[in-house]
């Protein structure tokens, strides 16, 4: 079956880096295009970025375009967030989503997702 | 940006009761509309996607309509298992959330 697993979260001190890792097994990630999701302490979801299947096309969020940066490696099953510049703002928990489209270029609807990892930004 | 409208914010009913949730676009999204449930402490799942296609393994009693910039969510004689909260979610231009809908059991 399809299982997301996160990992890399933690506690930083405003400005600093953090990169989140999502491992994926259960199908063929290569064919599907993968998102960030973040969801702040008792508040709702916010999608954070998007790459397509090959890598080759990627956006983000006003809000993180620029400090964050959105990557895979399709021969480890593995997605990647690089958190720079880090804000108050930016803390929560961090969920790794599976396109629900194979090929898709734009990103379409989220059918998988992982169990999240929290991103604390604190001095 | 489109912004999406969730109403109501929250909802406390009983089971078995019908339970309605509405979305709102800010802008014409055809049917590139999905609705999700959390439930507290755990990862969003799927329900509904495309405004109105059913998802394997997802209980009968959700279903979803609308096109355009209105859409409904809705859930037919509520469970105790269903409180949670909802989210809409489009996928036409970037991608954006609703605020959510809170479902309690009375």
């Amino acid at each position: 079956q399809v299982q997301l697993v996160e990992s890399g979260g933690g506690v930083v001190q405003p400005g600093g880096s953090l990169r989140l890792s999502c491992a994926e097994s259960g199908f063929t990630f290569s064919n599907y295009g993968m998102h960030w999701v973040r969801q702040a302490p008792g508040t709702g979801l916010e999608w954070v970025a998007f790459i397509r299947y090959d890598g080759s096309y990627k956006y983000y969020a006003d809000s993180v375009k620029g400090r964050f940066t959105i990557s895979r490696d399709n021969s480890k099953n593995t997605l990647y967030l690089q958190m720079n510049s880090l804000r108050a703002e930016d803390t929560a928990v961090y969920y790794c989503a599976k396109d629900g489209n194979q090929y898709d270029s734009s990103g379409s609807y989220f059918d998988y997702w992982g169990q999240g990892t929290l991103v604390s930004v604190s001095s | 940006e489109i912004v999406l409208t969730q109403s109501p914010d929250f909802q406390s009913v009983t089971p078995k009761e019908k339970v309605t949730i509405t979305c709102r676009a800010s802008q014409n999204i055809g049917t590139s509309l999905h609705w999700y449930q959390q439930k507290p402490d755990q990862s969003p799942k799927l329900l509904i996607k495309y405004a109105s296609q059913s998802i394997s393994g997802v209980p009968s009693r959700f279903s979803g309509s609308g096109s355009g910039t209105d859409f409904t969510l809705t859930i037919n004689s509520l469970e105790v298992e269903d409180a949670a909260t909802y989210y809409c979610h489009q996928s036409s231009s970037l991608l954006t959330f609703g605020g959510g809908t809170k479902v309690e059991i009375k």
